[in-house]
C-alpha cells in the first residue's frame, strides 16, 4: 500500500494566487515527521518545510505553510502569493524508521506545479 | 548551495563501462544516502550509511557498489549497468536521530545508459 499519496499529478495556477498541494499518508507509528521538497527542472531537491507528528501548531516558513490534519492523516502544502519561480515538482515525504533502525524518507509521486503569468 | 555536492552532473556510459558517482557533504552530518529517481516513480532509497558503516542495502543489484571512506564522502561505483538504470541519482545527508532536521540533497547525477 502506498504510504504517501499525492493525488494531483499536475496543477496550473495563476501568478499571485494561493495554491494547495495535497498529501495524505499512512502510518501506524505515533512519532513521525512529514517533509515537503521542491524539485526544479535542474534536479536538486530543496527542503521547504517540516511538520512533526507531535507539533500542535501548523508549520510555516515564509510563503509556505502546512495544513496538518492528523486525524485525517493529511499534510497539505499551501503556497501563498505564488510566483513564477514556484514552478517545479513538489514532493511530500514521510520519515520512517526501517527494520534496520535507519531513518529513511518515503516519497510520494509528486505534483508538477506550473505558475501562469 | 545545499552543502551537498555531487559530481558529475551528467554521465553517459555504455553497458560495459565502469564509472563512479561522487558525493561530498560539508554539513557535518553523520548519515548519508543514495536515492534513485526514475521517470514517473517515487524516489527509491538504495543505500544508507551511518558513521561510515553501511547499515542498509535496499535490495539493490550488485552492479551498484557503494563506498563511504569517511563521513563526508560517499561514492557509487557502477559497472555493467542496464538501460533501466538510466535515472537521476541523488545523494543526501542528515544528522541521524535529529527529528526535525531534513535530509539535505545534492543536485543529482543524471545517468544515461546507452
Amino acid at each position: 500500500a502506498q504510504k504517501i499519496t499525492q493525488t494531483q499529478p499536475g496543477m496550473f495556477v495563476q501568478e499571485k494566487e494561493a495554491v494547495t498541494l495535497d498529501c495524505t499518508y499512512d502510518t501506524s507509528d505515533q512519532s513521525y515527521g512529514l517533509f515537503w521538497y521542491k524539485q526544479p527542472s535542474s534536479g536538486e531537491m530543496i527542503f521547504l518545510i517540516y511538520q512533526g507528528s507531535y507539533d500542535e501548531q501548523n508549520a510555516t516558513e515564509g510563503r509556505y505553510s502546512l495544513n496538518f490534519q492528523k486525524a485525517r492523516k493529511s499534510a497539505n502544502l499551501v503556497i501563498s502569493a505564488s510566483q513564477l519561480g514556484d514552478s517545479a515538482m513538489y514532493f511530500c515525504a514521510m520519515r520512517e524508521v526501517t527494520n534496520f533502525g535507519n531513518e529513511k524518507l518515503t516519497f510520494g509521486t509528486g505534483t508538477r506545479l506550473t505558475i501562469i503569468p | 548551495e545545499t552543502g551537498v555536492t555531487q559530481t558529475p552532473r551528467h554521465l553517459v556510459m555504455g553497458m560495459t563501462n565502469k564509472k563512479s558517482l561522487k558525493c561530498e557533504q560539508h554539513l557535518g552530518h553523520n548519515a548519508m544516502y543514495w536515492y534513485k529517481q526514475s521517470a514517473k516513480k517515487p524516489l527509491e532509497l538504495m543505500f544508507v550509511y551511518n558513521f561510515k558503516e553501511q547499515t542498509e542495502n535496499n535490495s539493490v543489484p550488485s552492479r551498484f557498489s557503494p563506498e563511504c571512506p569517511n563521513s563526508s564522502h560517499l561514492f557509487l561505483h557502477l559497472h555493467t549497468l542496464q538501460p533501466e538504470d538510466s535515472a537521476l541519482y541523488l545523494c543526501a545527508s542528515s544528522q541521524k536521530l535529529a527529528d526535525n532536521q531534513p535530509q539535505h540533497f545534492g543536485d543529482g547525477t543524471r545517468l544515461s545508459i546507452l
